[in-house]
């Protein structure tokens, strides 16, 4: 089977606080493609990053980081120092051989301020 | 360029009429997608065209939905005999190819009195 596991229904911290979105995917095929989407409250979904299965490499681009780890089928992400306007709701997808998009439940983020 | 765009970006209509939405994709993506989005809920994938094809037609949640691509650009979803449950925001997405990160218009909300 295929599938997405966001396993956070809603998380909420302070602002500049460390917050950490969990994936899990499943897939038996050895090429795929993951990607982190975001949906702030105005509701256009935003592209975050996209990897591939054979880019185990850890990203970086500016307070926000992505861990992929195929050992575990994880592809977390992590936002350093939050600030109110990262209050959104995450989505963690994956693209299989078969090209069919498979979507997680999504992460609601709360960031208070 | 343009984004993806969509219309109308608000329908309300009475239980058992027919809509048709419009998408209008980013010039040169092969790949379109549309996904239905209820309140407060994840992303439902509908349907994939590749071209003008729909290799994946597995997400059409009954026989009163029903998509097409012409002219490898714009897509209409149709839904007929509209039912209360029909109610969401219905999103569009393009991409290069298949594998590509997707675009994703700025939805229309279907309201079904």
């Amino acid at each position: 089977a295929q599938k997405v596991t966001q396993a956070q229904t809603e998380i909420s911290v302070v602002e500049k606080e460390d917050v950490t979105l969990d994936c899990v995917y499943e897939t038996r095929d050895t090429t795929y493609y993951l990607f982190w989407y975001k949906q702030p409250p105005s509701g256009e979904l935003v592209f975050l990053i996209r990897r591939n299965s054979f880019d185990e490499q850890n990203e970086i681009s500016g307070r926000y980081s992505w861990n992929f780890q195929k050992s575990t089928s994880s592809f977390n992400f992590t936002i350093t120092a939050s600030q109110v306007v990262d209050s959104a709701v995450y989505f963690c997808a994956l693209i299989p051989s078969n090209y069919q998009l498979i979507w997680g439940a999504g992460t609601k983020l709360i960031i208070k301020p | 360029g343009a984004g993806v765009s969509q219309s109308p970006s608000n329908k309300v209509t009475e239980k058992g009429k027919d809509v048709e939405l419009r998408c209008d994709p980013i010039s040169g993506h092969t790949a379109l997608y549309w996904y239905r989005q209820s309140l407060g809920q994840g992303l439902e994938f509908l349907i994939y065209f590749q071209g003008n094809s729909a290799p994946d037609k597995s997400g059409l949640p009954s026989d009163r939905f029903s998509a097409e691509r012409t002219g490898g650009s714009v897509s209409t979803l149709t839904i007929q005999r509209t039912q209360q449950e029909d109610s969401a925001v219905y999103l569009c997405a393009s991409s290069q190819d298949r594998d590509s990160r997707q675009y994703f218009g700025p939805g229309t909300r279907l309201t079904v009195t």
